[in-house]
């Protein structure tokens, strides 16, 4: 069974722009995390998808948004780039039940200049 | 959602078995304790999970006490490429939220 799948892997944009990153779950996972990885802060929770839902929310700015699509397949954005959101963003699927195991995918890695 | 505790980093080298401890006084009665291993510029990777005593899969054991406050992971005979951050979780902030600490950062020497 295919993993976790993200893209783009690596991406460099400048402030002020915007970007979209995709991800797609392992097949029958109905729920979507995203996280963002910074040396700083670590892993924090960005928001979780279930059924085309939004779930759950961490503690991120508006300008961080996401959706889910009715394939399970996951689409964050982030809009008016600062450079503190050069990060890796990481997504994770799951069927979608309590304190089940995560499966991550490799992350995309975005540089802002 | 119990807070964990865990050392934040470690030495080992090839060969010895690892144990890395993590300290959660809050756990809730149904919350669970999952590890998971990360690797740079990797995402993390499950390792294993328990509710209490013993549990052992292919790649390492978790122990358990009867309270519950803490738990162990055990790596047996640690190989180089078990160099890694190891981050201990327990329980989840409703709907598969994970709350990761800043984990411990093991370092296998030759």
């Amino acid at each position: 069974k295919a993993g976790v799948t993200q893209t783009p892997r690596y991406l460099i944009k400048t402030r002020g722009q915007q970007v979209t990153l995709s991800c797609s779950p392992i097949s029958g996972h109905r729920s979507v995390s995203w996280y963002q990885q910074t040396p700083g802060q670590g892993l924090q929770f960005l928001f979780e998808y279930f059924s085309e839902t939004q779930r759950n929310k961490g503690n991120f700015p508006g300008r961080f948004s996401g959706r889910q699509f009715s394939n399970s397949r996951s689409e964050m954005n982030v809009s008016t780039l600062e450079l503190g959101d050069s990060a890796l963003y990481l997504c994770a699927s799951s069927h979608g039940q309590g304190q089940e195991t995560q499966y991550f995918g490799p992350g995309t890695r975005l540089l802002v200049l | 959602l119990a807070k964990t505790t865990q050392p934040i980093s470690m030495d080992s080298y090839e060969g010895q078995e690892v144990n890395i401890t993590c300290s959660h006084n809050n756990i809730a009665t149904n919350d669970y304790i999952t590890w998971y291993q990360q690797f740079p510029s990797q995402g993390p990777r499950f390792i294993i999970q328990g509710y209490k005593t013993k549990v052992t899969n292919e790649v390492a054991s978790l122990f358990i006490p009867a309270d519950r406050k803490s738990s162990t992971l055990s790596l047996p005979r640690v190989s180089l490429s078990d160099t890694a951050v190891y981050y201990c979780l327990v329980g989840d902030d409703g709907y598969n939220k994970l709350i990761f600490g800043a984990g411990t950062r093991l370092a296998v020497h030759p």
